[in-house]
Parts: C-alpha cells; structure tokens; sequence
C-alpha cells in the first residue's frame, strides 16, 4: 500500500505564475519530507526538504509547506521559469534513512 | 568530486537470463539503496544496505538480490530476468548523520529491457 501519494499526474503553468504541487502520506512515522526533481534520463536531485517540526521550509523560489495534522505537503515554486519543468517526486522517511515515494507530478512550464 | 555511477546506463536482454547492474559511489556512504521507477509507482525500493556485509529487503525484492563486499559497490543481480522486471533502475547512497533531512544521492540510473 503506497504511504506516500500524489494524486496530479500533471501541472501545467504558466511562466512567472505559481506552481503548486500536493502531496499526502498516510504514516504517521514519518519525520523528514523531501522533494526530488528528476529530469529525463536523469536521476532525481533534491530539491528542498522539511522536517516534521517545522511547518515551513524557504530556498529561494521554492517553499515547501506540512501540515501534520492532514498528513499533507505542498511544494510552491514561484515564479515558475521553464527549466522548472520535470518531473517531481515527493518522499517521506523516518529514522531508518529509507525513502517512500510518491508516484510524481510532472510539471510543464508555458512560456 | 564525489560522484554515484551506475553502469551499463542501458541494457537489452532476454528473458530467464541473470543480469547485474553496477552502482558504485566515492561519497564512502554507508547506506546504498537500489529502486526501480516505473510509470504510476514513482521510485520503490528493491534492497538496501546500511554497511558492508548488511543487505536488506525492499518492497519489492522478489526476483533480486545485492551484495556488499566493501563500502563503494552494491551490484544489484536479477537471478533469471522476467518480462515485468522491464524498468528504469536507480541506485543512491547516503550516510548517517549527514545531509538534509535524510537525503540521499542518486545514480543516472539503468534502463532494462527484458524480452
């Protein structure tokens, strides 16, 4: 059963708008929460993360927002530019450095 | 720079034979992970390891087996390639204590096709 999930298989935005992408996890274990960005034929690369005792989480044009109570994060990414576009994925781990991931959002950027 | 290689990137074979991908890391990370991506699944885990001599099941180890005879290394075996072993495979590595929240490092991964 997939603990970590993301239910928008695809996002498109427009350039300079907001990207919002979701995610929910169902284990209530998990203390770390990542975002990895994978282009094609690549691996993924992190992005940003957070832990569980913080509710928020800055780098830059990305913020990532957990609300533990709903069991639910958000990436923001603004302003969206074009090599914003790719897939993202969002992971959840506890205190075993294992990694539960989402089944991704790819994200297209119009210009 | 310290880097994680996966080798051969792509692979073509057929169906009942053994095949092994390379991952091999410079971090001299402790914990190597294997994962295979496929469309709708995202990334799960097939083995891991947390040190030389260590190796562990994943959500979907059936059908695979690693090894750990030093730090660098955890090959990933498949003992007799199945259709549904199709996948693009990755590997990563991370240590304890050390980067962002549990993060880990990933390889450029491996495309398998079983025939």
């Amino acid at each position: 059963d997939q603990q970590v999930k993301q239910n928008s298989p695809s996002l498109s935005v427009q350039e300079g708008r907001i990207s919002i992408l979701n995610c929910d996890y169902t284990n209530s274990m998990f203390d770390y929460f990542l975002w990895y960005k994978k282009y094609p034929a690549e691996g993924p690369t992190f992005l940003i993360s957070i832990s569980s005792i913080k509710d928020k989480n800055e780098d830059g044009r990305f913020t990532v927002f957990l609300n533990k109570s709903a069991k639910h994060l958000s990436l923001h990414i603004v302003p969206s530019q074009p090599g914003d576009s790719a897939v993202y994925f969002c992971a959840a781990s506890s205190n075993d450095y294992k990694l539960s991931f989402g089944a991704g959002t790819t994200v297209t950027v119009r210009a | 720079d310290a880097e994680i290689t996966q080798s051969p990137r792509h692979k073509i074979t057929e169906t009942g034979r053994q095949v092994t991908l390379a991952c091999h890391q410079t971090w001299n990370h402790n914990n190597m992970f294997w994962y295979r991506q496929d469309l709708g699944h995202g990334l799960r885990l097939i083995h891991y390891s947390y040190g030389v001599q260590d190796t562990n099941k994943g959500e979907v180890s059936d059908g695979y087996s690693v090894s750990r005879s030093n730090t660098e290394d955890l090959p990933l075996t498949l003992e007799s390639a199945a259709s549904s072993q199709t996948s693009v495979y990755f590997c990563a590595s991370s240590e304890w204590g050390t980067g962002v929240d549990n993060e880990q490092f990933f390889g450029p991964g491996t495309r398998l096709t079983v025939l």
